[in-house]
């Protein structure tokens, strides 16, 4: 079964854009979370998303949001891109619930100049 | 205060010793418990997870889990070269997808 996978890979903004990062779950998983790991740092949670609903949101601006599709894919979207926006923005995989273990994929590495 | 809170290291070990990785974590009432690794570039992989008090092994990976001082560790036994990495331990409060993480533990194992 293939595992997570996150597109694009990397990419290189510039301040005050748009940028959309995509996740496929792994196959039979419903939930979704997004996390954004600065150097340094533990991965930071942002969104989850379980059955197309979200679930939580942790403390980032509101130029950050997400969505779940039906198929159970999720986007990440970072709207007026600052300097410190440059991360690795992880995407895992998870059933939810009692449990639930969360799996990541590659991750996009995001850099705004 | 932390959610999470590990030393950053680096913790240096030479090959074949034991390395032990510490965590605490300040939400009394979680649940459930993980330790992921990550290679420099890398995501982080899961190693293995605890929900009980007491020890869980898993090959050369022992999680020791104790609640009522909200401690959580990692032993690596026979470490090797390519067990040197940064490791991080992750708490999960509610049994969703919100992970408290820790800034990891970078670990060298010199040969």
């Amino acid at each position: 079964d293939a595992g997570v996978t996150q597109s694009p890979t990397h990419l290189i903004k510039t301040r005050g854009q748009h940028v959309t990062l995509r996740c496929s779950p792994i196959s039979g998983h419903k939930s979704v979370s997004w996390y954004q790991q600065v150097l340094g740092q533990g991965p930071q949670f942002i969104f989850q998303y379980y059955e197309k609903e979200e679930r939580g949101r942790g403390n980032f601006p509101d130029r950050f949001s997400a969505r779940q599709f039906p198929n159970y894919s999720s986007e990440l979207n970072v709207n007026a891109l600052l300097l410190g926006d440059s991360a690795l923005y992880l995407c895992a995989s998870g059933t939810g619930g009692v449990g639930n273990t969360i799996y990541f994929g590659e991750g996009s590495w995001l850099t705004v100049v | 205060q932390k959610e999470v809170e590990q030393n950053s290291g680096p913790l240096s070990v030479p090959e074949g010793a034991i390395a032990s990785l510490n965590c605490t974590y300040s939400d009394r009432g979680s649940q459930s418990f993980f330790w992921y690794r990550q290679y420099s570039g890398k995501s982080p992989e899961l190693i293995m997870f605890i929900y009980s008090n007491g020890d869980k092994e898993d090959g050369r990976f022992t999680a020791q889990l104790n609640k009522a001082s909200q401690y959580v560790s990692l032993l690596i036994r026979d470490s090797q070269p390519s067990d040197s990495a940064t490791y991080l331990c992750a708490v999960n409060p509610d049994n969703f997808n919100k992970f408290y993480f820790g800034s990891g533990t970078k670990l060298n194992v010199k040969p």
